[in-house]
């Protein structure tokens, strides 16, 4: 079974700290995702990873930096974290070979992050 | 405009009925397609994949698909209070390897 593990369930950070969320994948996939979940807007992607250290902007950057030092580990950083980056966290990862299996999504648990 | 698109609902349904989830996509070279269950404060999670045109089943689980029309849908049969969730429906573009998620519809199943 694919598994991905996100550092945190719950997390409370103060305005203007830096906040590390951390994913690690089992599975050797090359993709990597983090999104972020708020009630009525769905899911939105921050960034995604290809492959070690490549990433590329999603809908929401702003505020967000990742980074990919190994394959199995994808770190999703507030630089400053704002009370509007208050949300649900989610981290995937998918294959991007060739199959049925190339291109589905596995998600971690979630972070549920409150910045106060 | 939105790229997938889907009913918020929510749907209710009473137990032992059928569930019937619709999605609209935008992309005509769309190759894949996904459906996401997703519980209350939890994680989504892929309950069903399609590829060709036509059904796909899975035990209660039916994911219908028509390219020409651009829609997917999902049957759920017989179904049961546990099934109350929402229901992601996902596509993969011609070029990329991401998924462009629908907003999801919620789907209640009353005892």
């Amino acid at each position: 079974d694919v598994k991905v593990t996100q550092s945190s369930r719950y997390l409370v950070k103060r305005t203007g700290e830096k906040v590390f969320l951390e994913c690690v994948q089992d599975m050797d996939h090359e993709n990597m995702f983090w999104y972020r979940q708020d009630p009525g807007l769905g899911l939105r992607l921050i960034y995604f990873s290809y492959d070690v250290k490549m990433k590329e902007k999603g809908d929401i950057p702003e505020g967000y930096s990742v980074s990919r030092e190994k394959k199995e580990r994808f770190s999703l950083i507030l630089e400053s974290a704002s009370t509007n980056q208050t949300s649900m966290y989610l981290c995937a990862s998918s294959y991007t070979g060739r199959g049925l299996a190339k291109n589905i999504q596995y998600f971690g648990a979630g972070t549920r992050l409150s910045v106060l | 405009q939105k790229e997938v698109e889907q009913n918020s609902g929510p749907l209710s349904v009473p137990e032992g009925a059928i569930a019937s989830l619709n999605c609209t996509y935008s992309d005509r070279g769309s190759q894949s397609f996904f459906w996401y269950r997703q519980y209350s404060g939890k994680s989504p999670e892929l309950i069903m994949s399609i590829y060709s045109n036509g059904d796909k089943e899975d035990g209660r689980f039916t994911a219908q698909l028509n390219k020409a029309s651009q829609y997917v849908s999902l049957l759920i049969r017989d179904s049961q209070p546990s099934d109350s969730a929402t229901y992601l429906c996902a596509v993969n573009p011609y070029a990329g390897n991401m998924l462009t998620f629908g907003g999801g519809t919620r789907l209640m199943v009353k005892p």
